[in-house]
């Protein structure tokens, strides 16, 4: 069976420190893969997709970056935070034309 | 813009009575739709899904209705419990479309 790993659960990070958030997918070949945020009190925005090994596209203009090594990592990075990149960030996968499948996301503090 | 609206961030029901949940698009080109339930600090878990060929799927206590020419779908939970106490998601694809739109969310709180 398919399973997805996300990590960490929870990370606090000083304003201007670098990011990187991993995801990997096991049990599946060649899915799409996704970053969403979650802010608090709002809904789910999706910031980067990948169809595929080095494909990454972007959603919306920000201060974030995605890559995707392999087939099955997805990794989330900045290189300088900045406080509203606070929130709760959740990877996902799909193959085929069903839904997605959400990791259990990690919740990121910027002091 | 939103494409997929909400429009009741919470909804409280007594255990044992039905829980509706609703949801508006404005995309006519959206053509399959899902529900998820989300609980505090877990990734959204899938809970049924419709496509626009039908008006109504079942599963157990769940069911999604589909009105196409009103653009609304509903979530109906009978007989509600306490553990379907959680945040519901809409999500919503047109059949070019390579993502899932995601509503803002409906709170459901069943009381005991």
């Amino acid at each position: 069976s398919q399973t997805i790993h996300q990590w960490p659960a929870t990370l606090v990070q000083p304003v201007g420190s670098p990011l990187s958030l991993e995801c990997t997918v096991e049990g599946t070949s060649n899915p799409n893969l996704y970053w969403y945020r979650q802010a608090a009190g709002r809904g789910l925005q999706l910031l980067f997709y990948s169809v595929g090994i080095g494909q990454i596209s972007s959603e919306v203009p920000q201060n974030l970056s995605a890559s995707r090594p392999q087939d099955r990592q997805f990794i989330l990075s900045s290189k300088k935070l900045l406080l509203s990149d606070s929130g709760f960030y959740l990877c996902a996968w799909r193959v085929g034309v069903g839904p997605q499948h959400f990791g259990d996301g990690t919740r990121l503090s910027i002091l | 813009d939103q494409q997929v609206k909400q429009n009741s961030p919470s909804l409280s029901v007594q255990e044992g009575r039905i829980s509706i949940l609703n949801c508006d698009y404005t995309n006519s080109m959206f053509d399959y739709f899902l529900w998820y339930k989300k609980y505090p600090a877990e990734g959204p878990t899938f809970l049924i899904s419709i496509s626009s060929i039908k008006d109504k799927n079942e599963d157990g206590r769940f069911t999604v209705f589909l009105n196409k020419s009103a653009k609304h779908l509903s979530l109906h939970i009978v007989p509600s419990q306490p553990g379907d106490s959680a945040v519901y998601f809409c999500a919503a694809r047109s059949f070019y479309g390579q993502n899932f739109v995601f509503g803002p969310g409906t709170r459901l709180s069943v009381l005991p």
